[in-house]
């Protein structure tokens, strides 16, 4: 069945840079985009923007464009978000979520999310 | 960017309740709605689509109404499973935005 496996947990010094990792199994990798979504305390959810894996092209939120680089490794099935220059922020939980092949919706999977924590 | 709001931000409930989570957009989405269910340490769930369509395998128990910029999610018999939070998303246009979640918790 469909399924999308995160990276672990990851700590952050300000200014770092993070490389969260997103394995799909279950369907044909290049077919459904890839979103990221972000989930910090007492706030609701963010959407960080897609990846397409067919076409390699990518669409950000304005305020994530200079900052989020979306990357792909079909042979692994394996999308990537990395965010740098982090800052207190930007701690929160990054998920991965597919594009739902059913036209009429959006996202139907997500992953179980990966936990970045900011800190000097 | 359209902005996406929901009411209550808390309900407290007791199981077999009906429960009815609202959310309103800043302008018209059409039925380009969205729901999901988040619970701490879980991979969210995918609930409804377009408003009103239940996604597969999704007890009926959930239902989804609305167009324009007013819809709703009603649990109409609430279970033990269903204490999560709930956030309503618009996929009409860039950027994705969610609403701020509703808590639905045991009273």
């Amino acid at each position: 069945q469909v399924q999308l496996v995160q990276s672990g947990a990851e700590v952050k010094k300000p200014g770092a840079s993070v490389k969260v990792s997103c394995k799909a199994y279950g369907y044909s990798f290049t077919n459904c985009d890839i979103n990221w979504v972000r989930l910090a305390a007492g706030q609701g959810l963010e959407w960080v923007g897609r990846l397409n894996p067919n076409a390699g092209h990518t669409d950000l939120t304005q305020k994530f464009q200079d900052r989020v680089t979306m990357t792909m490794d079909t042979s692994t099935s394996t999308a990537y978000m990395e965010l740098r220059s982090l800052r207190s922020e930007d701690t929160a939980v990054y998920y991965c979520a597919r594009g739902s092949p059913i036209v009429e919706a959006d996202v139907d999977y997500w992953g179980q999310g990966t936990p970045v924590t900011v800190s000097s | 960017d359209i902005q996406m709001s929901q009411s209550p931000s808390t309900v407290s409930a007791s199981v077999g309740d009906k429960v009815t989570i609202t959310c309103r957009a800043s302008r018209s989405i059409g039925s380009w709605l969205a729901w999901y269910q988040l619970k701490p340490g879980k991979a969210p769930q995918f609930l409804i689509y377009q408003a009103s369509h239940l996604q597969s395998g999704v007890p009926s128990r959930f239902s989804g109404s609305g167009s324009g910029t007013e819809f709703t999610l009603t649990i109409s018999s609430l279970q033990p499973d269903d204490f999560a939070t709930y956030y309503c998303q618009q996929y009409n246009i860039d950027p994705r935005t969610f609403g701020q979640g509703t808590k639905v918790e045991i009273k």
